[in-house]
């Protein structure tokens, strides 16, 4: 098991563009949340997908939006891209438990976008 | 308001020395709180969790509900435990959806 995977690993994008980032959550997880980290700081919810739909959404703008593909598999894509929105991207997979989710969450390795 | 405060940035111990990580938190409602660690060139990966109550790499960390902290503690610093440490809390229904501290990057010399 490969754990959880994110591609591309780097990424330079200019302003005013749109990017993707994409992410293959642990085998066997289904619940797929995604985290911003800006360089000296912890990382930022930004929103949970399960079932292929948006759960939960931490206090990011609505350029920032998502998808969760029926193997679980996900997407993040930011529009209108700012300076201010080089980070590294988390992605982190659990598995629902009931209406929990309940398992421990499993990171990937991120996506270090860059915006000039 | 959800936030984690881990007021220092780094700490650096001897090798064998006892290892203090401060972290306390505000939260509206009963939160579950975590250590995630982070090697170098490593993914962010689980230490501890409160509700496990258990001991990880010869870490513990108690809840205190009274002072809102969780502070994470090793009575004997090992060189391989140098890393960065993020402080985590989040809703007891979901173990995905995390509000993170700055961290603390912990050095242990030799």
């Amino acid at each position: 098991d490969a754990g959880v995977t994110q591609s591309p690993t780097h990424l330079i994008k200019t302003r005013g563009q749109q990017v993707t980032l994409r992410c293959s959550p642990k085998s066997g997880h289904d619940t797929v949340s995604w985290y911003q980290q800006a360089l000296g700081q912890g990382p930022q919810f930004i929103f949970q997908y399960y079932e292929e739909e948006e759960r939960q959404r931490g206090n990011f703008p609505d350029r920032f939006s998502g998808h969760q593909f029926p193997n679980y598999s996900s997407e993040l894509n930011v529009n209108a891209l700012l300076l201010g929105d080089s980070a590294l991207y988390l992605c982190a997979s659990s598995l629902r438990v009931g209406t929990m989710a309940a398992t421990e969450a499993f990171f990937g390795q991120g996506t270090r976008l860059t915006v000039v | 308001a959800q936030r984690v405060t881990q007021p220092e940035k780094l700490l650096s111990v001897f090798k064998g020395a006892p290892v203090e990580l401060k972290c306390n938190y505000s939260y509206s409602g009963s939160p579950e709180l975590f250590w995630y660690v982070q090697y170098s060139r490593q993914r962010l990966q689980l230490l501890l969790r409160h509700i496990s109550r258990e001991s990880i790499k010869g870490f513990t960390a108690d809840l205190n509900k009274g002072e809102t902290s969780f502070h994470l503690k090793k009575p004997f610093a090992q060189e391989e435990d140098s890393a960065m440490y993020y402080c985590a809390l989040g809703p007891s229904y979901n173990f995905n959806k995390f509000y993170f501290g700055s961290g603390t990057k912990l050095n242990v010399k030799p």
